[in-house]
């Protein structure tokens, strides 16, 4: 059982790039979300969604997008990428209801020049 | 809208002293509790949860959390540490969002 996929695991850009961050969980869970982890901030959200076809902003959505397809794929898009956008993305999956906890990627390392 | 909040950034210890990070929460309604342990270079893995019941709620490794609904805390606790628990440690609170809310997590480091 994989549990949540994230790829790529290191990326470098230069700053207005573009790229898209996959995430992919094989659990069947309604909600998924993305949030960066930024020293000393700990984890913020960025995006997230309850299923498929439904998206939503978190706490810090400026710049990415986002789009929910299936239910088992939930990718970030970065625009046009800025340093302050240098962060480790982390992509989380939970079953709907009220007592699921969240299952976390591996983590994907981004350094915009 | 729900929040936490952590209180010890950096906590060092050496093994075998008692450990003890707080978290304050402010959500008005009824809240899941969450602490979330990421290891050097690793994702985030659950330690325990609170969702109801005994407000005492135990997790693996050792540690345990306590629910305290009248001071809006959930303090993580752990008797005997040992290096290998060396770590970031994240409170998380869900009220009435879908999405938990983390804290800004608290450093640890055992030293031998």
């Amino acid at each position: 059982n994989a549990g949540v996929t994230q790829t790529p695991k290191f990326q470098v850009l230069k700053t207005g790039q573009s790229m898209t961050l996959q995430c992919a969980q094989d659990m069947n869970h309604e909600y998924m979300s993305w949030y960066r982890q930024d020293p000393g901030m700990g984890l913020r959200l960025i995006h997230y969604s309850v299923g498929a076809g439904i998206t939503d902003q978190g706490e810090v959505p400026n710049g990415y997008n986002v789009s929910r397809s299936t239910t088992e794929d939930f990718p970030l898009r970065l625009l046009s990428a800025a340093p302050s956008q240098t962060s480790v993305y982390f992509c989380a999956s939970r079953t709907g209801g009220d007592t699921g906890e969240l299952f976390f990627g591996e983590g994907s390392r981004l350094t915009v020049l | 809208a729900q929040s936490v909040s952590q209180h010890n950034h950096h906590v060092i210890l050496s093994e075998a002293a008692s450990l003890e990070l707080g978290c304050n929460y402010s959500y008005g309604g009824t809240v899941n509790l969450f602490w979330y342990v990421q290891y050097p270079g690793q994702h985030l893995q659950l330690l325990l949860k609170y969702f109801s019941g005994d407000p005492l709620v135990k997790g693996i490794k050792g540690f345990e959390a306590e629910f305290i609904k009248s001071k809006f805390s959930f303090n993580l606790r752990k008797p005997s540490v040992q290096w290998s628990d060396t770590a970031e440690y994240f409170c998380a609170v869900r009220g009435g969002s879908y999405i938990p809310t983390f804290g800004r997590g608290t450093s640890l480091i055992v030293h031998p």
